[in-house]
Formats: structure tokens, sequence, C-alpha cells
């Protein structure tokens, strides 16, 4: 079985201050790891995703997450967050031993960024 | 150029009534799917269809029913509609099936059916 958590359901942040959205994940066998953005009455866009290889993973718009086994957790983070980083986000978990590329998403967080 | 496109955006219906979303996409993507996203905003796939053929079909209520009369559009039409078919529905494309490669999945705008 594969599944997703996302503990937090709102994060709050001071523009210019570093953020942190959390996930952790379980599957079975190894993971492929995604992120995506919805902006509000928008679809999903896809912001990074780990495949393997190095832990920490570089996306869109300044954004990266970080593997972690051990924990079983893919946090999103950025250094300095901007206003227009306010959204919901989503994390999704594919379990690499499945053929199909059935995506397990988390419940969301959304984002606010305060000015 | 829009990459994958549905519609209507919005859809406002009656308990009991049959209606269809479609779906387009130009990427050159061979897999689509549908989701659907409750008011809690939790995503759930439905469908999965790779070069016109069903792979994934979650449990659905037979009274949706996905029609890909070709590899750019996957179409979902709905029977006998009920109050909690109300939703955001959306549409995806990614270039394959994946096996040990992890497709990103490409999503379209969404439509918002309302059942009253």
């Amino acid at each position: 079985a594969q599944s997703v958590a996302q503990p937090e359901d709102q994060v709050n942040v001071a523009e210019g201050n570093p953020l942190t959205v959390k996930c952790t994940y379980s599957v079975s066998g190894n993971p492929y790891l995604f992120w995506y953005v919805q902006y509000p009455n928008r679809g999903l866009q896809f912001l990074l995703k780990y495949i393997t290889g190095d832990n920490l993973v570089k996306g869109s718009y300044g954004f990266e997450a970080e593997f972690n086994k051990s924990q079983t957790s893919f946090h999103l983070k950025k250094p300095s967050a901007l206003v227009s980083d306010s959204a919901l986000y989503f994390c999704a978990v594919r379990d690499r031993q499945t053929g199909a590329n059935n995506l397990f998403f988390g419940t969301g967080t959304r984002l606010t960024v305060i000015p | 150029d829009t990459a994958v496109s549905q519609t209507p955006k919005y859809l406002v219906t009656q308990m009991g009534n049959d209606k269809s979303i479609k779906c387009e996409q130009n990427l050159g993507h061979d897999t689509m799917y549908w989701y659907k996203q409750d008011s809690k905003k939790f995503l759930k796939i439905m469908f999965s269809y790779n070069n016109k053929e069903l792979i994934i079909n979650e449990t659905v209520p037979n009274r949706f029913s996905p029609k890909s009369p070709d590899k750019a559009h996957l179409n979902l039409h709905i029977n006998s509609l009920e109050l909690g078919d109300s939703a955001v529905y959306f549409c995806a494309s990614s270039p394959g099936l994946a096996g040990g490669v992890a497709y990103e999945q490409y999503f379209g705008p969404g439509t918002r059916l309302t059942v009253t």
C-alpha cells in the first residue's frame, strides 16, 4: 500500500523567511516522490521529483526538497519565501515496483506567505 | 497553446442527469488520467488510460465511464449524477506509463461539477 501524509493543513511564514512544507510517505518498496503546487482555481503544476541519487532535489521557482530514507520524508523547502508562493502544495508518491504511473497524493498544505 | 485543456470549466446540473467532461492534451503524451478533488482538496485518481486502453480503474462507481477516442483525448461520462459527485475533476497526462521511469503528470485546469 502507498500513502502520503502532510501533517500540516496550514503553514504561515513571513516574506523573506525560509519555508518548509512537510511530507512523509509509506510504500512497500522504493519511492518516486513528487511535489506539486496548486494556485487558486488552477490545475496542479509540477515542482520537482526525486528519482534516485542525490537526496537534495532542486526544482522550479527556487524550491528544493530533501529525501530522507530513514525518516521516510520528503520535505519541501525554500530559503526565502515570496508572497507569490502562497498556494496549496501537494506531495505525491509512487512505488517504483508498480508498472503504472499511479500517484498517491497527500491531503495538501496551504502555504500563506505574509508580507 | 494550452497543454491540457478541459471543457466545460463549470458544470451545474441536477441529480439524476447524465453529463460529460472532455479533456484534450496536445503534448503528444501516451497516458491520460482523471482525478477527483473533493471539497477538502483531497485528490484521488479515478482512471488511467495508456494509448486508449484502460490501465487503472480505482474504486469508482460504474456510473463513471471514461472514453478515449484517441490518445490525445480522454472524456469522462457520468450517469445518474448524485449529490456526492460534486467535486472538481482534473484531467492529466504523462509521456508514458512509467515502469522504471518517474514521469511527472501535467494537469488541466479542472472542471467544477455541482450537482443540485
